[in-house]
């Protein structure tokens, strides 16, 4: 079947720390891999995306890279800012539309 | 662009209720929306998915007459809960997919609707 696993939060850093969001997945078949963020009081908006292997999506500073190899797709942030205290999800997309999504996890970024 | 609503944001109501809860796409035109449920601490669990003018699909384990899903137009899907008990009480999330943009089918997603059935 499919599911996405990803690390549980929450996440406290201090502003300019390194950020690292495990998420690793299980398929049938070649999904494309998507990180979204949730910003509070917001809907899920799409933060960036892989559809094969090897591909990196990156976006405002975040990157992930599609490891068929081991089944992961970490999100990393070089930099975090308090602007990026959200919560993030993990997901993944087979076929025309079906979407699994991870738990969540929950990132505060303190001054 | 690709902005979604969902109205209310939060409900409460009496068990054995029905809940209606709105979900449209403001600046386009929504070929599926999608319902997902999510609980405290766990995944987004899609619902159903439907299309416009046709009658929804419900994932397995859904019952569909509890969930009534109306999709009238390309803009404008409705959840209603019937009957609602406590165990229904969760947070419910719609998604649309913009049908000018075929990429990859992308998903926009609305705030949300917190469902409390006391």
């Amino acid at each position: 079947g499919n599911s996405v696993t990803q690390m549980e939060g929450p996440v406290t850093l201090s502003e300019e720390a390194f950020l690292t969001i495990n998420c690793t997945y299980t398929a049938t078949g070649y999904p494309s891999l998507f990180w979204y963020v949730q910003y509070p009081g917001e809907g899920l908006q799409l933060l960036l995306k892989a559809t094969k292997a090897d591909d990196k999506g990156s976006n405002k500073g975040f990157e992930a890279t599609y490891r068929k190899e081991t089944t992961s797709f970490h999100l990393e942030k070089g930099s975090v800012q308090v602007s990026d205290s959200a919560v993030y999800f993990c997901a993944l997309q087979t076929g025309a539309n079906n979407l699994f999504f991870g738990t969540g996890t929950r990132l505060t970024v303190i001054p | 662009g690709a902005v979604v609503s969902q109205h209310p944001s939060w409900v409460i109501c009496k068990s054995g209720t029905s809940v209606k809860i709105e979900c449209r796409s403001l600046d386009f035109q929504a070929t599926t929306m999608f319902w997902y449920r999510q609980f405290p601490k766990q995944s987004l669990m899609l619902m159903a998915t439907s299309n416009e003018g046709s009658k929804a699909t419900y994932e397995q384990g859904v019952e569909k007459d509890k969930f009534l899903i109306n999709h009238a137009s390309l803009t404008l899907s409705t959840l209603t809960v019937t009957s609602a008990h406590p165990e229904d009480s969760s947070f419910y999330i719609c998604s649309a997919n913009d049908r000018d943009r075929h990429s990859y089918n992308e998903q926009f997603f609305g705030p949300g609707t917190r469902l409390t059935v006391l």
